[in-house]
């Protein structure tokens, strides 16, 4: 059972909006910054979003993070079919001394 | 080309022992901590061990803590992974992956680039 937690699933349309969440506590996401991780089917992950809302170069503004007291959230507006993949988010946990992962979502563009 | 590549991967029995290499190329290492992470099949991910770049700062999992070993080469720009006492759920692929910031930090803060991965299955 991860610390983090993610919904299992979700899945949209192409062109629509989805959004993910990442739950923690206070130990966690509540006092650290969060990052976001791509995984496409197959391939090693890939950095997305760091420090809660930013992007690394050449991640295009189609994807999205905020943060909100113990949560954090992963936006990504027109879904393309390319998208489709593992998404986790990750965080220290400052009281345990140790990385945290979600579970990760699985994202199905319809 | 900015990438990471790791080995040392393979099928061992339980109770055995491995080492994982991580070399770098194209990209500042030496300045960097150093994560390493692990896939089990069909599983998500599970961070593994950090090391600072100074070596002065080194973290475990609780499920590896006293078992696997983290070290490092800057002048190699290689990173180890010496695993000992292996379980059949430290099956899994391996990657290693960079911390965002350089500088000698309390702790990893974003991973990125990560390598390829190798597998390691352990199994009698």
């Amino acid at each position: 059972q991860s610390v983090l937690t993610q919904p299992p699933s979700v899945s949209a349309a192409p062109r629509q909006r989805v959004t993910i969440s990442c739950s923690g506590s206070s130990s966690d996401i509540g006092n650290n910054f969060v990052s976001w991780y791509q995984q496409l089917p197959g391939a090693a992950p890939k950095l997305l979003i760091y420090d809660n809302n930013k992007r690394p170069s050449g991640i295009p503004d189609r994807f999205s993070g905020s943060k909100s007291g113990t949560s954090a959230t992963l936006g990504i507006t027109g879904l393309q079919t390319g998208d489709e993949a593992d998404y986790y988010c990750g965080t220290w946990d400052s009281s345990l001394s140790v990385w945290v992962f979600g579970g990760g979502t699985k994202l199905t563009v319809l | 080309e900015v990438q990471l590549v790791e080995s040392g991967g393979g099928l061992v029995q339980p109770g055995g022992s491995l080492r994982l290499s991580c070399a770098a190329s194209g990209l500042t290492f030496s300045n960097h901590g150093i994560n390493w992470v692990r896939q089990a099949p069909g599983k998500g991910l599970e961070w593994v061990s950090y090391i600072s770049s100074s070596t002065r700062t080194i973290f475990y999992a609780d499920s590896v803590e006293g078992r696997f070993t983290v070290s490092r080469d800057n002048a190699r720009n290689s990173l180890y992974l010496q695993m000992n006492s292996l379980r059949d759920e430290d099956t899994a692929v391996y990657y290693c992956t960079r911390d965002g910031l350089s500088g000698d930090y309390g702790g990893p803060n974003w991973f990125d680039p990560w390598g390829q991965g190798t597998l390691v299955t352990v199994s009698s």
